[in-house]
């Protein structure tokens, strides 16, 4: 159980133009995912917290027009990165919440994000 | 605010060796604490975490952690460290931020095995 997919893995795309990465929770409902960004050697940083149904909220120096959260139903969540540059390439991790837990999540595999 | 110290960046240990990795946190009340690993090309999985009961607690893969209050610490252990075991641990604590509950991290131990 508690298993959360990515898709996709890796994807290249040219400058300017934008990518939609896809979380979804494969055996339970989560109202509650997070979009996490990892740069090489280093911690996880959170993005923003994407609520079913609402608004996602996000940390604070994330640009919420760049990087655009969806949460349309209890198995998916979308991050879109619009207008990317090079300095957006990064690994994209989202995660969803154990739907009984205050704090527990399961972790996608990770998508790579390279922008030329 | 809730933060997380992991001492520790790199570690090297031979296979069969025992492990600890460190965790310090600050929190005020008491803490909901999370161990991560995280293997190459794989995504984040959870080993262990403490809620409250039992101040030891077991994982999978043969891991442990003990949740010390009076030292702030939940420090992660295995008794015989394998190849496998070659990857990059996080520890985190549980926080609240208005209505929204998330996860702080620390910083991560990369944990190295020679055979």
């Amino acid at each position: 159980g508690a298993v959360v997919s990515q898709h996709p893995s890796r994807v290249i795309c040219k400058s300017g133009t934008s990518v939609k990465i896809e979380c979804r929770s494969l055996d339970f409902q989560a109202t509650t995912m997070f979009w996490y960004r990892q740069f090489p050697k280093k911690s996880l940083m959170l993005m923003a917290t994407s609520n079913e149904g609402s608004k996602a909220t996000y940390e604070q120096g994330v640009e919420k027009d760049k990087f655009l959260i969806n949460h349309a139903s209890l198995t998916l969540s979308t991050l879109t990165v619009t207008s990317a540059h090079p300095e957006d390439s990064s690994f994209y991790i989202c995660s969803a919440r154990w739907p009984s837990s205050y704090y527990e999540q399961y972790f996608g595999p990770g998508t790579r994000l390279t922008v030329t | 605010a809730q933060s997380v110290t992991q001492p520790d960046i790199h570690i090297t240990v031979s296979e069969g060796a025992s492990l600890e990795l460190r965790c310090n946190y600050s929190y005020g009340a008491t803490p909901y604490l999370f161990w991560y690993v995280q293997s190459p090309g794989q995504g984040l999985q959870l080993l262990l975490k403490y809620f409250s009961g039992d101040t030891l607690v077991q994982g999978i893969k043969g891991f442990e952690a003990e949740f010390k209050r009076s030292q702030s610490s939940f420090n992660l252990r295995k008794p015989s460290v394998h190849w496998s075991d070659a990857a990059e641990y996080f520890c985190a604590v549980g926080a609240d931020a208005g209505n929204n509950r998330k996860l702080i991290w620390g910083l991560g131990t990369s944990l190295a095995v020679n055979p």
